[in-house]
């Protein structure tokens, strides 16, 4: 079975600087993708960032981006030049050969101005 | 451009009452599911299927069923709900199953079901 572990309830950071969010993982399978799901108070569900198991490089997405440890099986998110913006849930999730994608339970992050 | 319709937005049961949470997607995605919210406990799935005709359980499947007569639809019902089914509902889809092309998920709004 998958499981998916956020360790920090909540974070804080303040605006313009950088915070990281951590998530570690168990799985099986050799083949899988990881995310990030950020969720803001309007409870919608928007893809931060994805990373491809079988690739190395880690992924990036414009201020974000993520540390991926294969063989730690960590997976963690850097908010890079945190904006007022940048404040909700933040999800990760891992996904499985059999159609689950299965989430952690969620790191609270609060910017401060 | 609709992506994912959940319907209803609010819902309050009876503890026993039974009801149908609603989920179209209108992008012929294959992979559809159904995910709680609760609080500290993040999204928790509790069905999904990877195409018509097709449903599996997820992690916290009893006390609700599912069908996918069509690649549209994906119902989510609760035969007879239980104060322990108060949540946040989400249904999401995507084009295909996730490890094979990691197909990003498309979340529906979210339903906010009270039973009493």
């Amino acid at each position: 079975a998958q499981t998916v572990t956020q360790s920090q309830p909540e974070m804080s950071v303040q605006e313009a600087e950088t915070v990281t969010l951590s998530c570690t993982y168990d799985t099986s399978e050799s083949d899988y993708y990881l995310f990030w799901y950020k969720q803001p108070p309007s409870r919608q569900m928007i893809l931060v960032i994805r990373q491809e198991a079988y690739k190395q490089q880690n992924a990036t997405e414009n201020r974000f981006s993520v540390n991926f440890q294969k063989a730690a099986k960590s997976f963690s998110l850097k908010i890079s030049d945190s904006q007022l913006g940048d404040a909700a849930m933040y999800f990760c999730a891992v996904s499985s050969n059999t159609g689950k994608l299965i989430f952690g339970q969620g790191t609270t992050l609060q910017v401060k101005p | 451009n609709a992506g994912v319709t959940q319907t209803p937005k609010f819902q309050v049961l009876k503890t026993g009452q039974s009801m149908t949470l609603q989920c179209a997607q209108d992008m012929n995605h294959e992979y559809m599911s159904w995910y709680r919210q609760d609080p500290g406990m993040g999204l928790r799935l509790i069905h999904y299927s990877v195409g018509a005709g097709i449903t599996d359980q997820g992690e916290v499947p009893n006390g609700y069923n599912v069908s996918r007569s069509t690649t549209e639809d994906f119902p989510l019902r609760l035969l007879s709900a239980a104060p322990s089914q108060t949540s946040v509902y989400f249904c999401a889809s995507s084009y295909s199953g996730l490890a094979g092309e990691g197909g990003e998920l498309f979340f529906g709004e979210g339903s906010r079901l009270t039973v009493l």
